[in-house]
């Protein structure tokens, strides 16, 4: 059975340092994975989306990027954390289906920047 | 433009009532999906149900149902004798084929089932 694994689960940084925030997949080839973020109290952001390696898709600007060096892993990462960047960060895979496809989230990584 | 709406932001009811959770969205599209998510406070989000836009079939798992109307646009959730298990921030989402494999996720409505 597939799994998706996130980490860590709880991270406080400074302002200005940075960020690195990895999600990997289990039990499946080729998926699509994405990165959300839901700010205290409110719904999910979609960030980024990958459909292959080394294809990345933003769908916000800001100070946040993301890689795909293997099929199953999925990084977030920041030169340099915002206090505005703080919240629920979530990932997620789906199958090639395409928009049929349900997306099946990790336990979400909670980021305080202080 | 595609778009979810959740109207009710947060909802409290006494264990063992129905409750029900509204989602209104609007497409271009006629071919779609909808989903429902459920997210307890671990944070997590839990898939719950996927239904076409072909299939306007009411469905129903356990405690837990879903009218689907199409000429509304509206695909609501309905809890029956609510347990504060089923407390949880519940996320309504739409996505539209050739989208990129995008889901449009709802804001969320909280629900609180008191003892």
């Amino acid at each position: 059975s597939q799994t998706i694994h996130q980490w860590p689960a709880t991270l406080v940084q400074p302002v200005g340092s940075p960020l690195s925030l990895e999600c990997t997949v289990e039990g499946t080839s080729n998926p699509n994975l994405y990165w959300y973020r839901q700010a205290a109290g409110r719904g999910l952001q979609l960030l980024f989306y990958s459909v292959g390696i080394g294809q990345i898709s933003s769908e916000v600007p800001q100070n946040l990027s993301a890689s795909r060096p293997q099929d199953r892993q999925f990084i977030l990462s920041s030169k340099k954390l915002l206090l505005s960047d703080s919240g629920f960060y979530l990932c997620a895979w789906s199958g090639r289906g395409g928009s049929m496809d349900i997306q099946y989230f990790g336990a979400g990584t909670r980021l305080s920047v202080l | 433009a595609q778009k979810v709406t959740q109207a009710q932001t947060e909802i409290s009811v006494v264990e063992k009532e129905d409750v029900t959770l509204d989602c209104v969205y609007e497409t271009r599209d006629t071919t779609y999906y909808l989903f429902w998510y459920k997210q307890p406070p671990s944070g997590e989000l839990v898939f719950l149900i996927r239904r076409n836009s072909f299939d306007e079939q009411n469905e129903i798992s356990g405690r837990y149902s879903w009218n689907f109307q199409k000429s509304t646009s509206s695909f609501n959730f309905t809890i029956t004798a609510s347990q504060v298990v089923d407390s949880a921030v519940y996320f309504c989402a739409l996505s539209e084929v050739g989208r990129d494999d995008k889901i449009i996720f709802g804001k969320g409505t909280r629900l609180h089932i008191l003892p």
